[in-house]
């Protein structure tokens, strides 16, 4: 069975410092892995997604995530966050031919000025 | 082109009532997945429907069912409620037919059952 583990409930950070959100993954196949952000009241939003090739891959709005395979890990970072980046962010895995995604449980992300 | 669009966006319920939800997938979409993410949870997937088929079930009772219309718009109906029903319940569509297409999700629709 697959899923994710998402460590850090909550973290806080202050605006223009650098972020990393981890993720661990379990899957016995070769994982599809996602990276999604909730903003309060608001629907899913993709950032970023790795299904095969370079394992560092880059997504939208500065956020980047790093494959790797020894340590079943998918962290998402970002160099320097803004205050819009307070959000919650998701982890997910999946696999071809495999109808679902499965999540993690979250990491809040809070901004300090 | 238009995005997923979900209604209603907040509804209350019952114990034992039942409800149904809509959803409007994206222009081009065939595929309508069904997740349900419970306060402080990440979101569970219920079920999926291509060309109006359903195409893969998470782990819910059968009193959550699903249909999906020609235009590939969706319903998920949940009969008999529950207090642990309570969520907010997320449709995605995606072109892609198992695999795994980008997922477009809606902003949901928040069911509280009293």
């Amino acid at each position: 069975a697959q899923s994710v583990t998402q460590p850090d409930i909550h973290i806080t950070v202050s605006e223009g410092a650098s972020l990393e959100l981890r993720c661990n993954y379990s899957y016995g196949a070769t994982p599809y892995l996602f990276w999604y952000v909730q903003s309060p009241g608001q629907g899913l939003q993709l950032l970023l997604k790795y299904f095969s090739g370079d394992t560092l891959v880059q997504g939208i709005k500065g956020f980047e995530a790093e494959f790797k395979r020894s340590q079943s890990s998918f962290n998402l970072r970002k160099p320097s966050v803004h205050w819009s980046d307070a959000a919650e962010y998701f982890c997910a895995v999946g696999a071809l031919g495999n109808e679902k995604l499965t999540f993690g449980t979250g990491t809040r992300l809070t901004i300090i000025p | 082109e238009t995005g997923v669009t979900q209604s209603p966006t907040h509804l209350i319920k019952t114990r034992g009532q039942q409800v149904t939800l809509r959803c409007s997938s994206q222009s081009g979409h065939n595929t309508v997945s069904w997740y349900q993410q419970a306060l402080g949870q990440g979101p569970q997937f219920i079920f999926q429907y291509y060309r109006e088929e359903e195409n893969g079930r998470g782990n819910f009772p059968p009193r959550f069912s699903g249909l999906q219309f020609p235009n590939y718009s969706s319903e998920l109906n949940v009969n008999a409620l529950e207090l642990d029903d309570s969520a907010l319940y997320l449709c995605a569509s995606s072109f892609a037919r198992g695999g795994l297409g980008e997922l477009f999700f809606g902003e949901g629709s928040r069911l509280t059952v009293l």
